[in-house]
C-alpha cells in the first residue's frame, strides 16, 4: 500500500523560506506513470494546488505561487520536496503531498498533511 | 485560474440522497473529463472517491456517483450513512497542466 508522509517545520517566520518533504513508501517514485504534488489549504479554505514533479525533475506550477516556488525529487531516497520563499501569514496552512496518475491527472494518494503556520 | 464554486455546507438525514455541485468554467470543468472528487475527514489523508467525472475507484462503493453537466460537476451520495459526514472537495484538470480544485462542502448527516 502506498504511503505518503509530509515532515518539515511547524513554525516558519515571515519572508522565510518554507521547506517541506514528502516520503513515499510502498510504491516507486520513478514509475512512469505517476507525478508528485504538493496540495495545500488555508485554514477556513478550500484546497489549492501549488505545483508536480515528474521523476526526471520536469515541474509545473500553479501560475499563482510560480515566482516562489520550487519541488524537487530524490528518487535515491524515494522523496520530494516543497521550497516556498518570501512566506507571509497567507501561507500559513496544512500542506499535503499527492501523486498524481498521468494517464488521467487524477490525484489518487495523498498523505495526511503538515501544518505549517507563519508567524513571528 | 479561480476556485471551482461548491456549497458550503449541505445535509442529509440517514438513507437519504444528497447531492453536491461544483461549478467551474469552460477552461477546467466544461472542457476536460478529469474531474474527481475527495472525501477528507479531518486530520486524515484526502480518499479519492470519484474520477474522470464519475468512475468509481476500487473499494468504493457505488453509493456514491459522480457526473457533469456544461461546466458543473455533481456528486451524489445516496443511502447517506453516518460515516460519510465529511469534508468533500472537487478538482478539475484547468490545461496547461494546471489543476484547480474547489472550496470545499461539508456534509452533515442528521
Amino acid at each position: 500500500q502506498l504511503q505518503l508522509q509530509e515532515s518539515g517545520p511547524g513554525l516558519v517566520k515571515p519572508s522565510e523560506t518554507l521547506s517541506l518533504t514528502c516520503i513515499v513508501s510502498g510504491g516507486s517514485i520513478t514509475s512512469s506513470d505517476y507525478y508528485w504534488g504538493w496540495i495545500r489549504q488555508p485554514p477556513g479554505k478550500g484546497l489549492e494546488w501549488i505545483g508536480n514533479i515528474y521523476y526526471s525533475g520536469s515541474t509545473d506550477y500553479n501560475p499563482s505561487l510560480k515566482s516562489r516556488v520550487t519541488i524537487s525529487v530524490d528518487t535515491s531516497r524515494t522523496q520530494f520536496s516543497l521550497k516556498l520563499t518570501s512566506v507571509t501569514a497567507a501561507d500559513t496552512a496544512v500542506y499535503y503531498c499527492a501523486r498524481l496518475r498521468y494517464f488521467d491527472w487524477t490525484f489518487d494518494y495523498w498523505g495526511q498533511g503538515t501544518l505549517v503556520t507563519v508567524s513571528s | 485560474q479561480s476556485a471551482l464554486t461548491q456549497p458550503r455546507s449541505v445535509s442529509g438525514s440517514p438513507g437519504q440522497s444528497v447531492t453536491i455541485s461544483c461549478t467551474g468554467t469552460s477552461s477546467d470543468v466544461g472542457t476536460y473529463k478529469y474531474v474527481s472528487w475527495y472525501q477528507h475527514h479531518p486530520g486524515k489523508a484526502p480518499k479519492l472517491i470519484i474520477y474522470d467525472v464519475s468512475k468509481w475507484p476500487s473499494g468504493v462503493p457505488d453509493r456514491f456517483s459522480g457526473s457533469k453537466s456544461g461546466n458543473t460537476a455533481s456528486l451524489t451520495i445516496s443511502g447517506l450513512q453516518a460515516e460519510d459526514e465529511a469534508d468533500y472537495y472537487c478538482c478539475s484538470y484547468a490545461g496547461r497542466y494546471t489543476w484547480v480544485f474547489g472550496g470545499g462542502t461539508k456534509l452533515t448527516v442528521l
